[in-house]
């Protein structure tokens, strides 16, 4: 059982690349979470997902896009990447909505030069 | 914005009870109370939540208070492990982290 797994662990971008962060969960979990994570600060939530084929934004999605094809997979897209999306991302997992806890992977640290 | 208030930082003697407080006075009747905590740059560990009552785990306990404004993570007997930012998130549908609290456990 590996919980929430995150690939890759480190990525530099050049301003204007594009890449895709991919989050996995065996837990058999609905709902799915991307954060981003800038130094000194907390987690801020970029989209999240109630359930496969399904997306919602959270407090910060300019920039970003995903998608949940499969329940176990959640990717996050940048089209563009800029020198502000460098951050630590963080993907979770909960098994439903608000009473229950998330998981979460353990950090993809993105560098956009 | 988060909804919820920390103390910046606290510091903790090994082996003495860690009290970290937490202000949520704009929570709502179906929003719950969570704790999670950061070791480092790893990902947050979840600790305990809870909605109306006291709760209690392994890790800690959690006391919020009767109208539901405030509480307190009480982690018992504290370690050098238990050194890292912890965070108090009232989470509705989604869930907002703050800046957290950095503990520190000191020998």
């Amino acid at each position: 059982n590996a919980g929430v797994t995150q690939t890759p662990k480190f990525r530099v971008l050049k301003t204007g690349q594009s890449m895709t962060l991919l989050c996995a969960q065996d837990m058999n979990h609905e709902y799915m979470y991307w954060y981003r994570q800038d130094p000194g600060m907390g987690l801020r939530l970029i989209h999240y997902s109630v359930g496969e084929g399904t997306t919602a934004k959270g407090e910060v999605p300019d920039g970003y896009n995903v998608s949940r094809l499969k329940k176990q997979n959640f990717l996050l897209g940048l089209e563009s990447a800029a020198p502000s999306q460098t951050s630590v991302y963080f993907c979770a997992s909960s098994y439903s909505g608000r009473a229950n806890e998330q998981f979460f992977g353990p950090g993809t640290r993105l560098t956009v030069l | 914005d988060a909804k919820t208030t920390q103390p910046p930082s606290m510091d903790c003697a090994e082996g003495r009870a860690a009290n970290l407080p937490c202000n949520h006075s704009t929570i709502s009747g179906n929003e719950y109370v969570y704790w999670y905590r950061q070791i480092h740059s790893q990902g947050p560990q979840y600790i305990i939540h809870g909605l109306k009552n006291n709760e209690t785990n392994e890790m800690a306990s959690l006391i919020i208070t009767e109208d539901r404004k405030s509480s307190t993570l009480i982690l018992p007997h504290a370690t050098l492990r238990d050194t890292a930012v912890y965070y108090c998130i009232v989470r509705g549908n989604d869930m907002r982290f703050g800046a957290g609290t950095r503990l520190t456990v000191k020998p």
